[in-house]
């Protein structure tokens, strides 16, 4: 059981270039994310998903595309690779809450440190 | 504008003591709150969590404290350890809203223990 894992660990982008981030999870979790961590600061969400086929936008979701068709998956497509989006990302999931036990906690992937120059 | 603050960016305690981390927020709609703690080069790992209908929650070594009507919760950790030093963040969700429930993150206080 690997939980959640990311790929790559890091990339170095140009200006103007496309990359997809890999996010992977083996929990049969419905619920994925993804969060965005500048130095200095806490992380912000950018877009998540509660289940294959259905993704929604979060709180910087400017810049970015996801996909969500597995419950596997869920990749982070940047399109056009800004200086602004230097910032490490970090995947996550969480299993659906039940009646009778709260949950709500999130697993983290390890992330990856992107460079944009 | 910031919904989940942390006001201390480090903190330094000496092994065996009590750490006290604080964390504020400004969302009357959260009701449920988590504690991260966080390695170099690592991801988030989930340490502990309060509901809003509960004013304390332990687990160990570990402790949250929710005072809801001055909107503030504070992680014990008794007694330090040296294992303990990372940057610990609080987070903070809205249950009710019918989506996701994604988290609201602070800036993170940098714990040391000092030997």
């Amino acid at each position: 059981n690997a939980g959640v894992t990311q790929t790559p660990k890091f990339r170095i982008l140009k200006i103007g270039q496309s990359m997809t981030l890999q996010c992977t999870q083996d929990m049969n979790h419905n619920y994925m994310y993804w969060y965005r961590q500048d130095p200095g600061m806490g992380l912000k969400l950018i877009y998540y998903s509660v289940g294959a086929g259905i993704t929604d936008k979060g709180e910087v979701p400017n810049g970015y595309n996801v996909s969500r068709s597995t419950t596997e998956d869920f990749p982070l497509r940047l399109e056009l690779a800004a200086p602004s989006q230097t910032s490490v990302y970090f995947c996550a999931s969480r299993q659906l809450s039940k009646r009778t036990q709260l949950i709500y906690e999130q697993y983290f992937g390890p992330g990856t440190r992107l460079t944009v120059t | 504008d910031q919904q989940v603050k942390q006001n201390s960016p480090s903190l330094s305690v000496q092994e065996g003591r009590i750490s006290i981390l604080n964390c504020d927020y400004t969302n009357s709609m959260f009701d449920y709150f988590l504690w991260y703690k966080k390695y170099p080069a690592e991801g988030p790992t989930f340490l502990i969590s309060i509901s809003s209908i509960k004013d304390k929650n332990e687990d160990g070594r570990f402790t949250v404290f929710l005072n809801k009507s001055a909107k503030h919760l504070s992680l014990h950790i008794v007694p330090s350890q040296p294992g303990d030093s990372a940057v610990y963040f609080c987070a903070a969700t809205e249950t009710s809203g019918g989506g996701a429930d994604g988290l609201t993150f602070g800036k993170g206080t940098h714990l040391i223990i000092q030997p």
